[in-house]
């Protein structure tokens, strides 16, 4: 069953524009993580962030975590043509180390 | 991180019969998941697939359609079996480290229609 929603489902904007993704879940988590999904391929891992983290950041891409609120967002800045793809976030729990994943938000950047 | 080899990466097969996928971990791992993917949507864990001993299964997925092998720390393989239209989806596997520090990395993925 997935673990809780994504927003938008569907983003697009021009390159250089900032694009922003957010992940709801329902239940606690020991870490929430995001993928991405190139069309026809395997996930890539992107970045994780742990339950005691709040904020954290790789390159052009910024996690937040609020645990209070059960939700997570990703921030791709200055984006390019190639960021293009599908955004997964997944949680973590103590269940045996299985990931539950969101909807997805399928990002496009236009050049 | 690990590297994963999926095989097959398509297949086109006939329904009734039943299809073996292959992953393949350059590294020894903990944790190993099959995952599946209908066109479009994300990805629904079909089960984890355990080192010796009978996969975990999740709610709506049974064994005797989702046959799991697991016979050492890099190698796994899932077989749909018995398959009809509705098993046409794209398959998944996963591979990583048991610690909540570290992400997962995925195989390529097989693309399976049954007709």
């Amino acid at each position: 069953s997935q673990q809780g929603e994504e927003d938008p489902q569907a983003l697009s904007i021009q390159e250089g524009e900032n694009a922003t993704m957010n992940c709801s879940y329902k239940t606690s988590i020991n870490n929430l993580q995001w993928y991405r999904q190139n069309s026809g391929r395997g996930l890539v891992h992107l970045i994780l962030i742990r339950s005691n983290e709040r904020e954290k950041h790789s390159g052009r891409l910024r996690v937040t975590l609020d645990t209070s609120k059960k939700s997570s967002s990703l921030l791709i800045t200055a984006s390019r043509a190639a960021d293009t793809a599908s955004y997964f976030c997944a949680t973590g729990s103590n269940q045996g180390g299985k990931l539950i994943f969101g909807q997805g938000t399928e990002l496009s950047v236009k050049p | 991180s690990a590297v994963i080899s999926q095989k097959p990466s398509r297949d086109i097969c006939q329904r009734g019969t039943s299809l073996t996928i292959q992953c393949q971990v350059d590294s020894q791992v903990t944790m190993m998941f099959w995952y599946r993917q209908q066109p479009g949507q994300s990805l629904t864990l079909i089960a984890t697939a355990n080192q010796g001993s009978e996969a975990t299964y999740e709610s709506g997925f049974v064994i005797d359609k989702f046959p799991i092998s697991r016979p050492n720390l890099t190698f796994s393989t899932l077989t749909v079996s018995n398959m009809s239209p509705e098993d046409s989806s794209i398959y998944l596997c996963s591979a990583g480290r048991d610690s909540p520090n570290y992400g997962y990395t995925f195989g390529s993925g097989t693309r399976l229609t049954v007709v």
